[in-house]
Formats: C-alpha cells, structure tokens, sequence
C-alpha cells in the first residue's frame, strides 16, 4: 500500500508571498499525482493533475511539479482565497484506487 | 453545468444498514467512471469505492470490502452505496465524484453526513 505524506502540516504564510507545499509517496506513484484545495463546508476542488497541469479555470498561481516520489504545489503569490487545506493523492490508473495525503494547512500569518 | 447531488445520509446504529444515493446532471454520467470518498477530522479523506462507466468492474477498500456495495443506474444517472453492518468507524461525510485523469475532471458533490451511533 502506498503512503503519501505531507509536509509541513500548517504553512503560516503573508498574503502576496509564495507557499511551497510537499507531498512525498511512499514508492513511485510516476506522475499519476492531484492536488486538492478545500474550503470550510466546501468539497475539494481539483488544482493539479498529472503532477504539472492546471485543471481547468485554475489561476496561474497554482504550479506543480514532480514525479516518481516527490511532489510540489506552489502558489507563486497567495491571495485571500488561497488560505486552506490543501491534499495530495494518488490516483492509481487500474484497479482505480485513490491514496490521499493527510493535508497541509495554509493559514494567514 | 456539473452537478451531483448526495442524499441518503443520517444517524444509524451500529450494526444497521444505509444506502447513499447521488444524482447526475450537467455532464454524461453513463461515460464517466465513478468514486465514493469519505472525509473524517481524524482520517482525513479516505477512498471508498469505485464503479466502472458501465458497472462491468468494483473495487472497495479493504475497510469497507465485504460490508459496502456500489452500483449504479446510468437510465437514471444515479450512483448508489449500499453500507450494510455499520461501524462507529464508518461516520464520515460520504461524497461522490466523477473523475475522468486524461481530462483533468474530478467533479465533486456536496457529501452527505452519516453517523454510526448507539
């Protein structure tokens, strides 16, 4: 079973500076990699697939990279919006098994 | 546009039954491969279950095998998930979503609150 995990657990950021989140797989998950951001109350909201490209209407801000066991999402230049949960998962192409990681918090320094 | 809609959820009792159900629009649900995914404070977000476009494959994780079944009615853009011998661990909120890779489409609804208590 593969582990994905998540650092750091909260991200004090000021709005305008950049957030560098991780999320690391316990054995190569190759670029078969989302990221999730979620709001209070709300369902999460697809950013980044395939590890790299924007799902649809996601502002430029929203970048990620990585393959194989390690991953990045950075928001260039955060916005009033931005501050919330964020999660990594793995989407296993067959048998479509899902893994997500534990989340990282983005809060308001 | 996109919309799936949970219904089903409440409080049971340890041991009971509850069937979820999740109601398609806006997209072609009969072409989509579809997901049920719980979030708890404690756990996070855990996968469920997943159902092929054309029901011809399920997969369920190992926490709910046995006990959950999903199916589905693409006459009437319906997604189900039958819980059988509920379990205080199975209190969650229970979301469906339709999730196509290639495309980059992973369409979420709103959850339904279930809660295993005596």
């Amino acid at each position: 079973e593969i582990v994905m995990t998540q650092s750091p657990a909260t991200l004090s950021v000021s709005p305008g500076e950049r957030a560098t989140l991780s999320c690391r797989a316990s054995q190569s998950v190759s670029s078969n990699l989302a990221w999730y951001q979620q709001k209070p109350g709300q369902a999460p909201r697809l950013l980044i697939y395939g590890a790299s490209t924007r799902a649809t209407d996601i502002p430029a801000r929203f970048s990620g990279s990585g393959s194989g066991t390690e991953f990045t999402l950075t928001i260039s230049s955060l916005q009033s919006e931005d501050f919330a949960i964020y999660y990594c998962q793995y989407y296993k192409k067959w048998p479509p098994v899902w893994t997500f990681g534990q989340g990282t918090k983005v809060e308001i320094k | 546009q996109v919309q799936l809609l949970e219904s089903g959820g409440g409080v049971v009792q340890p041991g009971g039954s509850l069937r979820l159900s999740c109601a398609a629009s806006g997209f072609t649900f009969s072409g989509y491969g579809m997901h049920w995914v719980r979030q708890t404070p404690g756990k996070g977000l855990e996968w469920v279950a997943f159902i092929r476009y054309d029901a011809s494959n399920k997969f369920y994780a190992d926490s709910v095998q046995g006990r959950f079944t999903i199916s589905r009615d693409n006459s009437k853009n319906t997604l189900y998930l039958q819980m059988n011998s509920l379990r205080v661990e199975d209190t969650a909120v229970y979301y469906c979503i339709a999730f196509h890779d290639t495309r980059g489409e992973a369409y979420w609804g709103q959850g339904t609150l279930v809660t295993v208590s005596s």
